[in-house]
């Protein structure tokens, strides 16, 4: 079975820059999540979407980031205009499903290491 | 909003049994206990998940008391693949949208020594 993908696995970018980051999560997989993860730290969610819908994006800093779901399958995260804290790894996770009392399991991707200059 | 503790780090030798403890006093009823492993330069990995008493699979057991306001994750003979950071999380759903949301703590960073 493929596991979740995830492009570019690395970026550099300067600090007022935007970037993109883009996954494929396994097939059939109704939750996407992407978590940014600072060095050292365990990852923080920043939006979770329940086939294209958003269900959680209450830590996703909005004036900047902003993430897409089209289709229920592939997903983009966007950061407009990036900054210095922004330098971590980002990581998209998806499971079959998530309700509440039912424990799923997420499968992450590797992620992609965003270094802002 | 549910949250562990767990130690920040613990050493050990291969072959040795591991016990780490993870106290999450605030749990809900409805919440399970996961436990995710990740090695450097990677993503997080499942490895077990529980609700009450013990659970165990080929990799790992968890104990969970009748209290649940802690688990342990018990790795058996431990080698140096094992030397990862290990992530006890229970669901947390504030809400109540119908949708588990986990919350990553800090992590224990075990390392195992020959």
């Amino acid at each position: 079975e493929a596991g979740v993908a995830q492009s570019p696995r690395y970026k550099i970018i300067e600090k007022r820059q935007s970037v993109a980051f883009w996954c494929n999560p396994i097939s059939g997989h109704a939750t996407l999540y992407w978590y940014q993860q600072i060095l050292g730290q365990g990852p923080k969610l920043l939006i979770q979407f329940q086939n294209n819908g958003v269900v959680d994006d209450s830590q996703l800093p909005k004036d900047r980031f902003s993430a897409e779901r089209l289709k229920g399958v592939d997903s983009t995260l966007k950061i407009q205009p990036a900054k210095l804290e922004d330098s971590a790894v980002y990581l998209c996770a998806s499971s079959p499903a998530g309700l509440a009392g039912l424990g799923n399991e997420q499968f992450f991707g590797p992620g992609t290491r965003l270094t802002v200059l | 909003l549910a949250k562990t503790t767990q130690p920040i780090s613990m050493d050990s030798y291969e072959g040795q049994e591991v016990n780490i403890t993870c106290s999450h006093n605030n749990i809900a009823t409805n919440d399970y206990i996961t436990w995710y492993q990740q090695f450097p330069s990677q993503g997080p990995r499942f490895i077990i998940q529980g609700y009450k008493t013990k659970v165990t699979n080929e990799v790992a057991s968890l104990f969970i008391p009748a209290d649940r306001k802690s688990s342990t994750l018990s790795l058996p003979r431990v080698s140096l693949s094992d030397t990862a950071v290990y992530y006890c999380l229970v669901g947390d759903n504030p809400r109540n949208t119908g949708f588990q949301k986990l919350v990553f703590g800090t992590g224990t960073r075990l390392l195992v020594s020959p």
